[in-house]
């Protein structure tokens, strides 16, 4: 079981819809990260989040927090072909950091 | 800057052999995580160094160890490979380390255990 659980697991959209992939935890962190990950490439990082209630906006993504500071979602507004990807939270405390299993998007023209 | 560089990209062993993993962080770096990404159990962390130190581990058997030189190089071993061995180990170099806060992943090396 997951530390962290993400879903949906798998999306599939045409260009130009909006979506959101939610992160979900029973522990709470004192931060949380967002990473896109592309095939043969290492995740890079989105954004990080620290205030619970937090919303961060970067481009066409806006990344929440929630108030009690154990889940986040992440939120596309006209998804576009290069935001194809496995999107991987990851929940931070002090020395420990705990990814979900991802959700892997698909944005097909 | 260069990223970080992971060497090799691919490898192939059978098991009950060993592996070394290099990886270069990113000029200036001084902390080097490791961690092992799976389809099953997704991305996990292994240990994190910083100055020639371990200073965090993860949950993985002592067949996983690590090591880092004074020029922030770190290299990962893994001893008596077994066939759950086989997945992409990433690694990541922090700028404001020690800490997990703020990394930079490499492209990874893909181990397959045959």
């Amino acid at each position: 079981t997951q530390l962290l659980e993400q879903s949906p697991q798998f999306l599939s959209i045409q260009e130009g819809e909006n979506l959101t992939v939610y992160c979900n935890s029973s522990s709470v962190f004192s931060s949380l990260q967002w990473y896109r990950q592309e095939p043969g490439e290492g995740p890079v990082l989105l954004v990080t989040v620290v205030t619970g209630g937090e919303v961060k906006k970067l481009k066409r993504l806006t990344f929440q927090f929630g108030d009690a500071r154990k889940d986040s979602s992440l939120h596309i507004t006209a998804a576009q072909p290069g935001d194809t990807g496995l999107y991987l939270c990851a929940g931070l405390n002090l020395n420990d950091m705990r990814f979900g299993a991802g959700t892997r998007l698909t944005v097909k023209p | 800057k260069a990223g970080v560089t992971q060497t090799p990209r691919y490898l192939i062993k059978t098991r009950g052999q060993q592996v070394t993993l290099s990886c270069s962080p990113i000029s200036g770096h001084r902390s080097v995580s490791w961690y092992q990404q799976t389809p099953g159990q997704g991305l996990q962390f292994l240990f994190e160094y910083f100055s020639e130190t371990q200073r965090n581990k993860g949950n993985f058997p002592g067949r996983f160890s690590g090591r880092q030189f004074s020029n922030s190089r770190s290299e990962m071993n893994v001893s008596t490979l077994e066939l759950g061995d086989s997945a992409l180990y990433l690694c990541a170099s922090n700028p404001s380390g020690p800490g997990l806060n703020e990394q930079f992943f490499g492209p990874g090396t893909r181990l397959t255990v045959l």
